[in-house]
């Protein structure tokens, strides 16, 4: 198993671009989850999925879009690029099954990205 | 919605000694408290969690301690070794529905040789 993958690892935008960050997971988990980091900082959840076709909003989803139409894909979208997005982005995964360790998040290796 | 704080912002111990790291949570609905470890541009790891129906749990080297009542959790590390030094981020969530995690700013634990 690969776990959870992430592409690309690092990424510069100009203001006002668009991208897709990559997110997925090879380990049939039910729920997927983005974050931010910012330096020194701690993980700020943008969105959420428990499932194929449905999301929902965490703490900062403003500028960002999600979808999930498989159970493996989890892309994250910023439309219109700001140095306020520069930072470095998480995807994780659980399983969220009623199972011993639903709840443990597993963690892709982050995409840094710089908006300048 | 949940806040979780965590103290110290930065520690530094000497090698071989203990590293205590206190975290303190706002819903009392919240019952799952795992602990991730960051090593410098690498992703969170778990390294121990604890639910709310548990006071508190060993693994080797490091312990959590849960009191519901004050509504905070610890994290315990001994007899430190210079591969401890990472950041520690505590976190709380409703385990059950959509298990999100509410992280704490993360402490700096430096272990000086």
């Amino acid at each position: 198993n690969a776990g959870v993958t992430q592409t690309p690892k690092f990424r510069i935008l100009k203001i006002g671009q668009s991208m897709t960050l990559q997110c997925t997971q090879d380990m049939n988990h039910n729920y997927m989850y983005w974050y931010r980091q910012d330096p020194g900082m701690g993980l700020k959840l943008i969105y959420y999925s428990v499932g194929a076709g449905i999301t929902d909003k965490g703490e900062v989803p403003n500028g960002y879009n999600v979808s999930r139409s498989t159970t493996e894909d989890f892309p994250l979208r910023l439309e219109l690029a700001a140095p306020s997005q520069t930072s470095v982005y998480f995807c994780a995964s659980s399983p969220g099954a009623r199972t011993s360790g639903k709840e443990t998040q597993y963690f892709g290796p982050g995409t840094r990205l710089l908006v300048l | 919605g949940e806040n979780v704080e965590q103290h110290p912002s930065t520690l530094s111990v000497q090698e071989g000694d203990s590293a205590v790291i206190k975290c303190t949570y706002s819903d009392s609905a919240s019952n799952y408290f795992p602990w991730y470890k960051q090593e410098l541009g690498k992703r969170p790891q778990l390294i121990i969690d604890i639910r709310s129906n548990v006071g508190e749990k060993k693994d080797q080297r490091i312990a959590v301690t849960l009191n519901k009542t004050a509504k905070h959790f610890s994290l315990h590390i001994t007899e430190t070794q210079p591969e401890d030094s990472a950041v520690y981020f505590c976190a709380a969530s409703i385990s059950f529905g959509n298990e999100k995690l509410t992280f704490g700013t993360g402490t700096r634990l430096t272990i000086i040789p």
